[in-house]
């Protein structure tokens, strides 16, 4: 079993819509975790955190924590032709500070 | 606030030569890691720097990859000789300590074709 997991995709959705995408990990200890968007031929950047289980909304974004299920999610609503990108989920690997496990990216794409 | 600096930006190479990537942290960030990230993956960590030190570099092919972080600032990311499957963009990333709540952010990476 991979330490991160996601769903390759691609995930298509219309222009509006919620996009769902979803991650799982092994690593009880995992204390933080991540989504980052990296569009093609860049470099992946923070969209956002999440440490505690529950949700945690920033703009359209909506991170989704729950540690009994090792689950983490990212919704983003009104998805627009711009969000179309790869979605990293990362997580914290228990006690070893600052080691980041990356899924293998979930690619997005937003049709007008 | 500058961000992560790397160079250069591409680099095309032939099989045995040798290769280097240079990374600059955003200013006051103590920890700088290397990753290397395949066509369709995420990227995977080479070897993370507290400062000067390398605290976890278990996944660097020290046969061929060497890295250096000399004044616990720049560094620099050696591979001798590349081989074919060495074909990655190298991303270097930094934080402010490695602390598990720290958020790290990553430079442009360099794209890195062997022939």
């Amino acid at each position: 079993q991979k330490e991160v997991e996601q769903n390759s995709g691609p995930l298509s959705v219309p222009e509006g819509a919620i996009a769902s995408l979803n991650c799982t990990y092994s690593d009880r200890g995992s204390q933080s975790f991540f989504w980052y968007r990296q569009y093609s031929g860049k470099s992946p950047e923070l969209i956002m955190f999440i440490y505690s289980n529950g949700d945690k909304e920033d703009g359209r974004f909506t991170a989704q924590l729950n540690k009994a299920s090792q689950y983490v999610s990212l919704l983003i609503r009104d998805s627009q032709p711009s969000d179309s990108a790869t979605y990293l989920c990362a997580v914290n690997v228990g006690n070893q500070g600052g080691k980041l496990i990356f899924g293998q990216g979930t690619e997005l794409s937003v049709k007008p | 606030e500058a961000g992560v600096v790397q160079s250069p930006r591409y680099k095309i190479i032939e099989k045995k030569q040798p290769v280097a990537f240079w990374c600059n942290p955003i200013s006051g960030h103590n920890t700088l890691y290397w990753y290397r990230q395949n066509l369709g993956q995420g990227p995977e960590l080479l070897i993370r720097y507290e400062n000067e030190e390398a605290v976890d570099d278990s996944q660097l092919p020290k046969d061929r990859f060497s890295a250096e972080r000399l004044k616990g600032v720049d560094s620099t990311l050696k591979i001798q000789p590349a081989e074919l499957g060495d074909s990655a963009v190298y991303l270097c990333a930094s934080s402010r300590t490695r602390r598990w709540e720290e958020t790290q952010y990553f430079g442009p990476g360099t794209r890195l074709l062997v022939l």
